[in-house]
């Protein structure tokens, strides 16, 4: 059974630029969820992916933007980076839409100069 | 709304000696409530729920309504429990969490 992962790990941007991060899911888990974690902040959740459709966001504009893909992969997309997105992004896999029984990956670490 | 308040930024215990993380929360219904800790180079991964009333690691956490809380307890620390320990609440299994801000528990030798 292989674990959540996410690409890249660091990643550095500058204002208005577009980002797109990536998450693989953990074997047999159908339903992706992105969160975003300030510095000394926990996680905020961004939205959830499940059965290739959005299913639930977030207090986040709608240039944060997400796919899922048929292997339940999944990406977000930032356009029109701002200082404040930066931030670890991170991805959680689970089945069937659960909050409960979520796997975290290790995270994406992007910073907007 | 619903809210996790997570009072202390960072904790400092001797080894041995017993460990309270508080937690507090707003939510007007029937809670769902989790501690995720994450390990230094590690990732966030699930501690308890109160739902399963279990110890893991010898941590234990009891659900307080009265007092909307859910404090993280341990009677005896070791280093190997120094980490980032987040609460967070859920108002069931398809709402997302809301997670507080996390308190740093340092263990001393």
């Amino acid at each position: 059974e292989t674990g959540v992962t996410q690409s890249p790990t660091h990643l550095i941007k500058t204002r208005g630029q577009q980002v797109t991060l990536r998450c693989s899911s953990q074997s047999g888990h159908n339903t992706v969820s992105w969160y975003q974690q300030a510095l000394g902040q926990g996680p905020q959740f961004i939205f959830q992916y499940y059965r290739e459709e959005e299913n639930g966001r977030g207090n986040f504009p709608p240039r944060f933007s997400g796919l899922q893909f048929p292997n339940y992969s999944s990406e977000l997309n930032v356009n029109a980076l701002e200082l404040d997105d930066s931030a670890l992004y991170l991805c959680a896999s689970s089945l069937d839409q659960e909050f409960n029984e979520q796997f975290f990956g290790p995270g994406t670490r992007l910073t907007v100069l | 709304a619903q809210r996790v308040t997570q009072p202390e930024k960072l904790l400092s215990v001797f080894k041995g000696a017993p460990v309270e993380l508080k937690c507090n929360y707003s939510y007007s219904g029937s809670p769902e409530l989790f501690w995720y800790v994450q390990y230094s180079r590690q990732r966030l991964q699930l501690l308890l729920r109160h739902i399963s009333r279990e110890s893991i690691k010898g941590f234990t956490a009891d659900l307080n309504k009265g007092e909307t809380s859910f404090h993280l307890k341990k009677p005896f620390a070791q280093e190997e429990d120094s980490a980032m320990y987040y609460c967070a609440l859920s108002s069931s299994g398809n709402t997302p969490l809301v997670f507080g801000k996390g308190t740093r528990l340092s263990v001393i030798a």
